[in-house]
């Protein structure tokens, strides 16, 4: 098991193209976390999903993103009609269960011109 | 809503000394999770230490130590015989127990960058 992983690592896109993002986690892990992070901030939390199940979403998710994971496994997130204020490292985490740490990927590094 | 605040943007140590990173919290609930995640320039969080807020005895792991003061709703990071590949942004991070609201995720710190000099 090498981790979670993200692809891809770097994403250089213009202003108004969609542009979405796939992580896998950690096999056995249930649950599965998009966070955001912008430069010299903490990761801010984006959604939550425990196995197909979105659970939640935070205000930050405006209406032009939109995350799934089918069958309860990796997930994809999707940015449509991406601003500039849209750039920013994208970081997915998976953890087994209530309790224990999350484990987090490489993320995928978002620039919008 | 909690709150996880940083005051130290950045902090320098010599190699093989010890350092303290500041953390403080706001919360109104008795029972959560405090960590502390490391972030290199390889990006990638990585899991440095954990307190249960139940627990009264400070964590360890190894070199890191964390002083946990629930009254005072701090806790802090001490990295001790300091290593060049500690060099990292420190992230402090919060985690309630209340799994209906939450969905044990994690609300963060600003960050303290560490320099280690040789």
């Amino acid at each position: 098991d090498t981790g979670v992983s993200q692809d891809p690592r770097h994403k250089i896109t213009k202003r108004g193209q969609n542009v979405t993002f796939r992580c896998d986690p950690i096999s056995e892990h249930n649950r599965l976390y998009w966070y955001r992070q912008t430069l010299g901030q903490g990761p801010e939390f984006l959604t939550y999903f425990q196995n197909e199940a979105q659970l939640e979403k935070s205000r930050l998710l405006s209406d032009r993103f939109s995350a799934e994971r089918p069958k309860g496994s990796f997930s994809t997130l999707e940015i449509q009609r991406t601003e500039q204020g849209d750039s920013a490292m994208y970081l997915c985490a998976s953890s087994f269960q209530s309790g224990s740490p999350l484990h987090f990927g490489n993320g995928t590094r978002l620039t919008v011109t | 809503a909690q709150t996880v605040t940083q005051s130290q943007p950045e902090m320098s140590v010599q190699e093989a000394e010890t350092v303290t990173l500041s953390c403080t919290y706001d919360t109104s609930e008795s029972d959560y999770y405090l960590f502390w995640y490391k972030q290199p320039p390889s990006r990638q969080m990585i899991l440095v230490i954990r307190q249960e807020a139940y627990k009264q005895q400070n964590a360890t792991e190894n070199r890191f130590s964390v002083n946990f003061q629930k009254a005072a709703k701090s806790f802090s990071l001490k990295i001790s015989d300091s290593q060049l590949g500690d060099a990292a942004m420190y992230f402090c991070a919060y985690r309630s127990l209340e799994e209906e609201t939450s969905g044990s995720r994690l609300t963060f710190g600003e960050g303290t960058q560490l320099t280690v000099n040789p």
